[in-house]
């Protein structure tokens, strides 16, 4: 297995651009979500899935749209970038919600965005 | 609504030194707890987790935690520190019982360790 795979690695913007963070995972997981991590702040939720077609909202949500329309995939759109949107992005996906979010958080290897 | 407050975002030990890094949670539902460690350019992966059951935890590389709800904590201890664990850790929670779908982080702590 791959496990949760997330392109581009690297990602340079200028303000107003648009782009689509990729993320992918094997291990048929129910639940996915991405996270941004900036400095003294931790890593903060974006939005998150507990399926296909079933997305909402997290922490951090404002300038950020996704959707899930299969189960393996879950890109993160930005709409019109901003300078505050420079940071670490990070998907992770887990098994089935059967009882609440206990297991495991499997994290891709994040992508580092800078918006210009 | 669940959050965590770890206190220390940057604790130093010297090589064989207990390791204690401090979280403290915040939640209207029996939590779920986790702690996390992130190396240098790398994602997270779990170290150890509470759920139910026993409040003593126990988990990889030699860490462990314990619930304690009466101080609603859960700190993460190593006996005894190794160059390896160099690292930032976060402690996260979440809503027992699918209470909430939201896993909410720490802001981390980086661990330092002085050979």
């Amino acid at each position: 297995n791959a496990g949760v795979t997330q392109t581009p690695k690297f990602q340079v913007l200028k303000t107003g651009q648009s782009m689509t963070l990729q993320c992918a995972q094997d291990m048929n997981h129910e639940y996915m979500s991405w996270y941004r991590q900036d400095p003294g702040m931790g890593l903060r939720l974006i939005h998150y899935s507990v399926g296909a077609g079933i997305t909402d909202q997290g922490e951090v949500p404002n300038g950020y749209n996704v959707s899930r329309s299969t189960t393996e995939d879950f890109p993160l759109r930005l709409l019109s970038a901003a300078p505050s949107q420079t940071s670490v992005y990070f998907c992770a996906s887990s098994y089935s919600l059967a009882g609440g979010l206990h297991n495991e958080q499997f994290f891709g290897p994040g992508t580092r965005l800078t918006v210009l | 609504a669940q959050s965590v407050t770890q206190l220390g975002s940057h604790v130093s030990v010297s090589e064989g030194a207990l390791v204690l890094l401090r979280c403290n949670y915040s939640s209207s539902v029996p939590p779920y707890l986790f702690w996390y460690v992130q190396y240098p350019n790398q994602g997270l992966q779990l170290l150890l987790k509470y759920t139910t059951g026993a409040t003593l935890v126990k988990g990889i590389n030699g860490f462990e935690a314990e619930f304690k709800k009466s101080e609603t904590s859960f700190h993460l201890t190593k006996p005894s520190a190794h160059m390896s664990d160099a690292a930032e850790y976060f402690c996260a929670v979440t809503g027992y019982g699918g209470a909430t779908n939201k896993l909410i982080f720490g802001t981390g702590t980086l661990l330092a360790v002085q050979p």
